[in-house]
């Protein structure tokens, strides 16, 4: 399974943009970026999956260079409730057993 | 459910006793997993489920952990003499797929030993 990389914690203000980078330099051709929220007291909730280039949804948009090492979560005018614990993964589409590493934890202040 | 459910919600049990989690995934989900989570840590993999067979349970720490998924639905995580180091989040979480993909978590299971 590919390593991942992420910083420990982060800090924003409501209403701004914040960008979670991930590094995964030995990510595997069929590896997929995956990224998941987690709040204290609930499990994981999945956010946003990702192969190349550039995925959006509802919530986030994940941002993947050409050479696929790392990736780039942002989260648009975040608000308090986005205080959480942000984790990367990279693993096939089959790869199940995946490795949540120790995330970033993201504290959004007013 | 709507959701997956796991039960209990807390468990407080002493060192060396018998403690069974379960786990109702989403209904019609095939694949199911089981993560340890300890504090300050993120989740770390136990066990796979597809249907009724364990496909991976390589993540169990030692042979006092097992699980089953008898009828490919709701599962048990069992721990024998348990042991302080055991204390922690259990977390169960199910797929529609085969592999990978969406996975639905459930709140956990806290247990202590103490």
């Amino acid at each position: 399974l590919a390593k991942t990389t992420q910083p420990i914690s982060m800090d924003s203000y409501e209403g701004q943009e914040v960008n979670i980078t991930c590094s995964h330099n030995n990510i595997a051709t069929n590896d997929y970026i995956t990224w998941y929220q987690q709040f204290p007291s609930q499990g994981p909730r999945f956010i946003i999956q990702g192969y190349k280039t550039k995925v959006t949804n509802e919530v986030a948009s994940l941002f993947i260079p050409a050479d696929r090492k790392s990736s780039t979560l942002s989260l648009p005018r975040v608000s308090l409730s986005d205080t959480a614990v942000y984790y990367c993964l990279v693993g096939a589409n089959s790869g199940y057993a995946l490795n949540f590493g120790k995330g970033t934890s993201l504290l959004v202040t007013p | 459910g709507a959701g997956v459910s796991q039960t209990p919600s807390n468990k407080v049990t002493e060192k060396g006793k018998y403690v069974e989690l379960r786990c109702d995934p989403i209904s019609g989900h095939t694949a199911l997993y089981w993560y340890r989570q300890s504090l300050g840590q993120g989740p770390e993999f136990l066990i796979y489920f597809q249907g009724t067979g364990a496909a991976d349970d390589s993540g169990l720490p030692n042979d006092r952990f097992f699980a089953v998924r008898p009828e490919g639905s709701v599962s048990t995580l069992k721990i024998q003499r348990t042991e302080r180091g055991d204390s922690a989040v259990y977390l169960c979480a199910s797929s529609h797929q085969q592999f990978g993909g969406e996975l639905f978590f459930g709140e956990g299971s806290r247990l202590t030993v103490l």
